[in-house]
């Protein structure tokens, strides 16, 4: 079954140091790929998305996101994390020809002072 | 960017009543709307896609008689919690692409809590 992959229910960093968030995917033909945060109570905001083209993505605040075919992987990384990055990030694919969104589990990420 | 609001943000009922909660796209047309539920510290469960003009399609496992949903006008979707239960409580989203851009450009709504007492 395609499937996007969260590994880490939560990852902690320290203020200043380089962040990553891990997800793998299963998904057949070409993959569009996205990451989204989540603040407490609050809808989902884009971050980046990976279609075609250049392997890294840059996208909101500072993030960026690596496609790799071969690790079928796209791990969401910033070089130095911010405490107000604290939040709860989602992977996820759209299905070819729906549209639709499959989301990952999420991963908690906490961003210590 | 695009905005997608939805209202209520919070509602608390009583068991047996039912619950309307509505997603406007509010500055873009939308033919499609999604409609999902969080439970808490999980992943977002796609319900049911919004078609203008037509019915919903629901995803297995989610009741259509239980979920109502009406996609009224190219801006508004409407999701009907009927005869709710304390199991229904959630955080509902709804979601929307822009219409004649690429359908994976969607735009989230802030989310709507039920809590049903």
């Amino acid at each position: 079954a395609q499937s996007v992959a969260q590994p880490e229910d939560q990852v902690k960093v320290a203020e200043g140091n380089p962040l990553t968030v891990k997800c793998t995917y299963s998904v057949s033909g070409n993959p569009y790929l996205f990451w989204y945060v989540q603040y407490p109570n609050r809808g989902l905001q884009f971050l980046l998305k990976y279609i075609t083209g250049d392997n890294l993505v840059k996208g909101s605040y500072g993030f960026e996101a690596e496609f790799n075919k071969s690790q079928t992987s796209f791990h969401l990384k910033k070089p130095s994390a911010l405490v107000s990055d604290s939040a709860l990030y989602f992977c996820a694919y759209i299905t070819s020809g729906t549209y639709k969104y499959i989301f990952g589990t999420g991963t908690r990420l906490k961003v210590l002072a | 960017g695009a905005v997608v609001s939805q209202h209520p943000s919070r509602v608390i009922c009583k068991s047996g009543t039912s619950v309307k909660i509505e997603c406007r796209s509010l500055d873009f047309q939308a033919t499609t709307m999604f409609w999902y539920r969080q439970f808490p510290k999980q992943s977002l469960m796609l319900m049911a896609t919004s078609n203008e003009g037509s019915k919903a399609t629901y995803e297995q496992g989610v009741e259509k008689d239980k979920f109502l949903i009406n996609h009224a006008s190219l801006t508004l979707s409407t999701l009907t919690v009927t005869s709710a239960h304390p199991e229904d409580s959630s955080f509902y989203i709804c979601s929307a692409p822009q219409r004649g851009a690429n359908t994976d450009t969607q735009y989230f709504g802030p989310g709507t809590r039920l809590t049903v007492l």
